[in-house]
């Protein structure tokens, strides 16, 4: 049990589809993060939610929307993707100070 | 703007051999800096910090020493074992509330028995 729970760990999707990314922490944070990771890149911060405050990442294209319904939740909507956004999407929750907790991560395949 | 830089890898070594992973950055103000490490398919955790000037971060018999002046916060272990096989990445905190991390690239450490 990390505390940091991601649903599905691997997903296929055409490029005409619609999924979502799920995130659930268990460790009562106040801040909840989508990164993206690719091969041989920086860890690329896509959203952050803190105190239910949404900062994000203006390079993010608009078809990844995220949504914070409540401080223990965090969702990736994807709609329309293409298959350079195939990578590994971690998602992560912090109470400040930099120390961050991750999931395992979804492996996303556009096809 | 801020930036953290890594040594390329993969760095491969034998098992007891002395490892440095040298990270170096760019910052405006006055940022912690992170080492966090990510074993094969978990996501990162976070391995040690440092908060100031001078100060060490240790864990697991892996350091790193703030280094105002050389801009610097190097990973070390005296031993490294096959376990400690994993990818390692330098990150800085640049605000204060430690919600904005920049991370490096990342350097892949095998160690062979």
């Amino acid at each position: 049990e990390t505390g940091v729970t991601q649903t599905p760990r691997h997903l296929v999707m055409g490029m005409t589809n619609k999924k979502s990314l799920k995130c659930e922490q268990h460790l009562g944070h106040n801040a909840m993060y989508w990164y993206k990771q690719s091969a041989k890149k920086p860890l690329e911060l896509m959203f952050v939610y803190s105190l239910e405050e949404r900062v994000e990442n203006n390079s993010v294209p608009s078809r990844f929307s995220p949504e914070c319904p409540n401080s223990s939740h965090l969702f990736l909507h994807l709609h329309t993707l293409q298959p350079e956004d195939s990578a590994l999407y971690l998602c992560a929750s912090s109470q400040g100070k930099g120390v961050l907790f991750f999931g395992s991560g979804t492996q996303l395949s556009v096809l | 703007g801020d930036s953290v830089t890594q040594m390329e890898g993969p760095v491969t070594l034998s098992e007891e051999a002395f490892l440095t992973i040298n990270c170096t950055y760019t910052a405006t103000g006055y940022p912690s800096l992170f080492w966090y490490v990510q074993y094969p398919g978990e996501g990162l955790q976070l391995l040690l910090k440092a908060t100031k000037a001078d100060d060490k971060g240790s864990n697991k018999g892996f350091e790193a020493t703030y280094r105002k002046e050389t801009t610097s916060f190097h990973l070390e272990k005296g031993s490294v074992q096959v376990s400690d096989s994993a990818v390692y990445f330098c990150a800085l905190s640049y605000n204060q509330a430690g919600t904005a991390l920049i991370f490096g690239k990342g350097t892949t450490l095998s160690v062979s028995s």
